[in-house]
């Protein structure tokens, strides 16, 4: 147990639609990163949160957006959903901003039908 | 930006040792993590290598070549268990404001065959 919760694990929708994925860091860190991983594909970085400001994007789409809360939690927001969409969205969070460890949530699967 | 290249796919035999390369092109480095991701799991952190030479820790040890864009990571007495993506990830010098942006390979799959 990396000590980041995500919620919820599952998420089935249609396209078109909006969800917000959920994620609290460990406690004591202060980073929280996004990430979108396809099937059988590698991690692709989306955003990056620190101490509740954007400090990297990645290539997140203009669909999607995120914000870091004054508790640390993060939410994703994925909008008008597309097939392609459907992935594993991974949260991590470390303690500073870049070169540290970081530690993965269990993910949360987005299938959208 | 960085590139980062992994071989997508490697098999090797339970008990036996292997190595992942991972080679890299960056504007800039600091240092280059290695995660491990078992199927729909979540990655795990493995070794974290700033300096160039091999870092040992238990049955896995990371070598890096700064000069060379370079490093592997060695697996030892490998076991089933070790079936798994190994992802390679550069952490590059940070602009000025201090922050970093950590980049991921697509990673290699490691089959462990009896």
């Amino acid at each position: 147990d990396s000590g980041v919760t995500q919620t919820p694990k599952h998420l089935i929708t249609a396209t078109g639609q909006r969800v917000t994925l959920r994620c609290s860091p460990r406690s004591g860190d202060l980073s929280v990163y996004w990430y979108q991983q396809s099937l059988d594909q590698g991690l692709q970085f989306l955003i990056q949160y620190y101490n509740g400001e954007e400090r990297a994007k990645g290539n997140i789409l203009e669909r999607f957006s995120a914000q870091q809360f004054p508790d640390l939690h993060s939410e994703l927001n994925l909008s008008s959903l597309e097939l392609g969409d459907s992935a594993l969205y991974f949260c991590a969070s470390s303690q500073g901003q870049g070169a540290y460890e970081q530690y993965f949530g269990p993910g949360t699967r987005l299938t959208v039908t | 930006g960085q590139n980062i290249d992994q071989p997508t796919e490697m098999t090797a035999t339970e008990g036996a040792i292997v190595q992942i390369n991972c080679t890299y092109q960056t504007s800039g480095f600091n240092g280059l993590f290695w995660y491990q991701q078992h199927a729909g799991e979540a990655p795990t952190f493995l070794s974290y290598n700033v300096l160039d030479g091999l870092e040992e820790k238990g049955r896995f040890s990371s070598f890096l070549s700064r000069s060379k864009g370079y490093s592997y990571l060695l697996l030892k007495e490998l076991q089933m268990k070790d079936s798994a993506s190994y992802l390679c990830a550069v952490s590059p010098l940070p602009p000025f404001g201090g922050y970093q942006k950590v980049t991921f390979g697509t990673g290699t799959k490691l089959q462990v065959i009896p």
